[in-house]
């Protein structure tokens, strides 16, 4: 299966712990973007990198969020003393520089829950 | 600010009959958009999309219109299966702004 891939998959997590998620892209595209979706609305876009470059950031991504994408392969999405309110689907997607084209494809996600 | 709306939250449509998914967008530099496909567990899937210099774009049983004057989009499948049972949500981009912005989606359900 060559398409994007998450993990893990769940993580369930006591809050103030650190969490950690890894996204593998679609090998050949070179951007790769996070994305939370929370029960009843659609994604809300975190972050994206060209390459090995975060280029933007939402307002959505606090300081206890961090995400990196070493060498522009895969990437990582750590939130430090995690909290209830980040309790969410985190789901990433990848796609290849194409000025006529938007589409993005996506991973499974990794489904959070803070208790 | 919903920048992109999905009045509808469910549809539910007779098998072998034409459904019909709404959406409505409020920003003016949107200049592309998808529809997306999701199951449960699953991340959402990409099933068609139009630029903004086109009115029309058809994929087999899926057809995307968009009126920009309206600034509304609608996703037609003709003809409706049960695997076509699931919630689809809306996208929009503009060139330059590689995010997308989504709908909250609506959910279909096809009726056997």
């Amino acid at each position: 299966d060559t398409g994007v891939s998450q993990n893990p998959r769940h993580k369930i997590t006591k809050r103030g712990q650190n969490v950690t998620f890894r996204c593998d892209p679609i090998s050949e595209h070179n951007r790769l973007y996070w994305y939370r979706q929370t029960l009843g609305q659609g994604p809300e876009f975190l972050t994206y990198f060209q390459n090995e470059a975060q280029l933007e950031k939402s307002r959505l991504l606090s300081d206890r969020f961090s995400a990196e994408r070493p060498k522009g392969s895969f990437s990582t999405l750590e939130i430090q003393r995690t909290e209830q309110g980040d309790s969410a689907m985190y789901l990433c997607a990848s796609s290849l520089e194409v000025r006529s084209s938007y589409e993005q494809y996506f991973g499974p996600g990794t489904r959070l829950t803070v208790t | 600010d919903q920048q992109v709306k999905q009045n509808s939250p469910s549809l539910s449509v007779q098998e072998g009959r034409i459904s019909i998914l709404n959406c409505d967008y409020t920003n003016s530099m949107f200049d592309y958009f998808l529809w997306y496909k999701k199951y449960p567990a699953e991340g959402p899937t990409f099933l068609i999309s139009i630029s903004s210099i086109k009115d029309k774009n058809e994929d087999g049983r899926f057809t995307v219109f968009l009126n920009k004057s309206a600034k509304h989009l609608s996703l037609h499948i003709v003809p409706s299966q049960p695997g076509d049972s699931a919630v689809y949500f809306c996208a929009a981009s503009n060139f330059g702004n590689e995010k997308l912005t989504f709908g909250t989606g609506t959910r279909l359900t096809i009726i056997p």
